[in-house]
């Protein structure tokens, strides 16, 4: 099935961790990015790497990495978690997501990540 | 002012009433616009985009786009209750970003 794929669906993990988000695409889609959702339901980007160059580094803690090895993929990973990062962190892809006119995205399916 | 601006709702119509949705934005130089449909506990699905002024057209959705007054518009025809979800507009700016509103909540009483 061509869709993007996120792993885990839930995290939940203690304060201090290091976790990881995977990220997998199979639309040929050029461009892919990292939003977080918080308890409000609003959609913020973090990341986002057109043909493996990051083009979008949001104002977020040092805490969050992403890498993205190929066009397909791409991985946040956290240290040293905090409570508040508890969010619904969703990855998705598009296509042309640098300037100009870009297509829509194909979001996958969150992940839920609950720090205790 | 915030970039992409929503009426958070509820929107509450009736089964085979339409739906309008509105959404401002604030960059002027912006050249995509999308709605989003969410369902509660799921992702986003795009449902419609649109990229130059007027009207498009899809099945029971009409995406309505006016540059001069930064103001895009989502109707639904023949709102069904399988239609009660929250709608996201989002504006791809002049940059890289693409921005969502808060979305507006609508539900349709059967």
């Amino acid at each position: 099935d061509t869709a993007v794929s996120q792993t885990p669906k839930y995290l939940v993990t203690q304060m201090g961790n290091d976790k990881s988000i995977k990220c997998e695409q199979n639309l040929g889609h050029d461009t892919m990015y990292w939003y977080k959702q918080d308890s409000k339901k609003f959609l913020k980007i973090m990341f986002s790497y057109n043909n493996k160059e990051l083009i979008i580094n949001e104002t977020v803690p040092n805490r969050f990495s992403p890498k993205s090895p190929d066009k397909a993929h791409l991985n946040l990973h956290i240290n040293s978690l905090e409570l508040g990062d508890s969010a619904v962190y969703f990855c998705a892809s598009s296509q042309g997501g640098g300037q100009g006119r870009t297509g829509g995205y194909t979001f996958g399916s969150g992940t839920r990540l609950t720090v205790v | 002012q915030k970039e992409v601006e929503q009426n958070s709702g509820p929107l509450s119509v009736p089964e085979g009433a339409i739906a309008s949705l509105n959404c401002t934005y604030s960059d002027r130089g912006s050249q995509s616009f999308f709605w989003y449909r969410q369902y509660s506990g799921k992702s986003p699905e795009l449902i419609m985009f649109i990229y130059s002024n007027g009207d498009k057209e899809d099945g029971r959705f009409t995406a309505q786009l006016n540059k001069a007054s930064q103001y895009v518009s989502l109707l639904i025809r023949d709102s069904q209750p399988s239609d009660s979800a929250t709608y996201l507009c989002a504006v791809k700016t002049g940059g890289f970003k693409t921005i969502f509103g808060a979305g507006t909540r609508l539900f349709v009483k059967a």
